[in-house]
């Protein structure tokens, strides 16, 4: 069974501050790696993909892919209240089957 | 802006009743997802089609749940009979085929079996 790990939370940050949200996988035949926001009772939003080693980044959001150590991180630089939402890491193979982890509760403060 | 369609947007059944969901993926993408989304939890994928084939059904409990997307289109998710313990989001996405393309979801839809 192909695996996508990460820790549920919460993780409370202050507003302004950086949030910074990992997500492991076990599968090295991994091929694509997103990150998805989902608010309570909504459906999960793409937010960010990354595809290749190193470093994404689009807006406030960062993505950085380390596929030795099977490792994909998302960093929310000057983080709102409004990012508060549940962060879904998923993985995709190269039957395009897409995987989801348990995703991180972030809860960012006024 | 294009984007997947699903109906109901809530259902209320009773156990041992059958329900069935409707999705309509974005026009031209071929691949389609159904997901289960049970609350505190991520989505599990249920079953996945390429066109009009079933690429993984491995999760799907085949007893009950059954899936079809006869013209490569829109597809049906039915669960018979339900039970309690499908109480769930049902979660419906679709991307183009091949590496490095991005699934986009439905709203959802809300299943509650009482």
């Amino acid at each position: 069974q192909k695996e996508v790990e990460q820790n549920s939370g919460p993780l409370s940050v202050p507003e302004g501050a950086i949030a910074s949200l990992n997500c492991t996988y076990s599968d090295r035949g991994s091929q694509s790696f997103f990150w998805y926001r989902q608010y309570s009772g909504k459906s999960p939003e793409l937010i960010m993909f990354i595809y290749s080693n190193g470093d994404k980044e689009d807006g406030r959001f960062t993505a950085q892919l380390n596929k030795a150590s099977q490792y994909v991180s998302l960093l929310i630089r000057d983080s709102q209240p409004s990012d508060s939402a549940t962060y879904l890491c998923a993985v995709s193979y190269n039957t395009d089957k897409l995987i989801f982890g348990t995703g991180t509760r972030l809860q960012v403060f006024p | 802006e294009a984007e997947v369609a699903q109906s109901p947007r809530y259902k209320i059944t009773e156990k041992s009743q059958a329900v069935a969901f409707w999705c309509d993926p974005i026009s031209g993408h071929a691949t389609l997802y159904w997901y289960r989304q049970i609350l505190g939890q991520g989505p599990e994928l249920l079953v996945q089609f390429q066109d009009e084939s079933v690429v993984d059904d491995s999760q799907l409990p085949k007893d009950r749940f059954s899936a079809e997307r006869l013209k490569g289109v829109d597809s049906t998710l039915k669960i018979q009979p339900a039970e309690l313990g499908d109480s769930a989001m049902y979660l419906c996405a679709s991307s183009s085929q091949g590496r490095d393309t991005e699934a986009f979801f439905g709203q959802g839809t809300r299943l509650t079996v009482v």
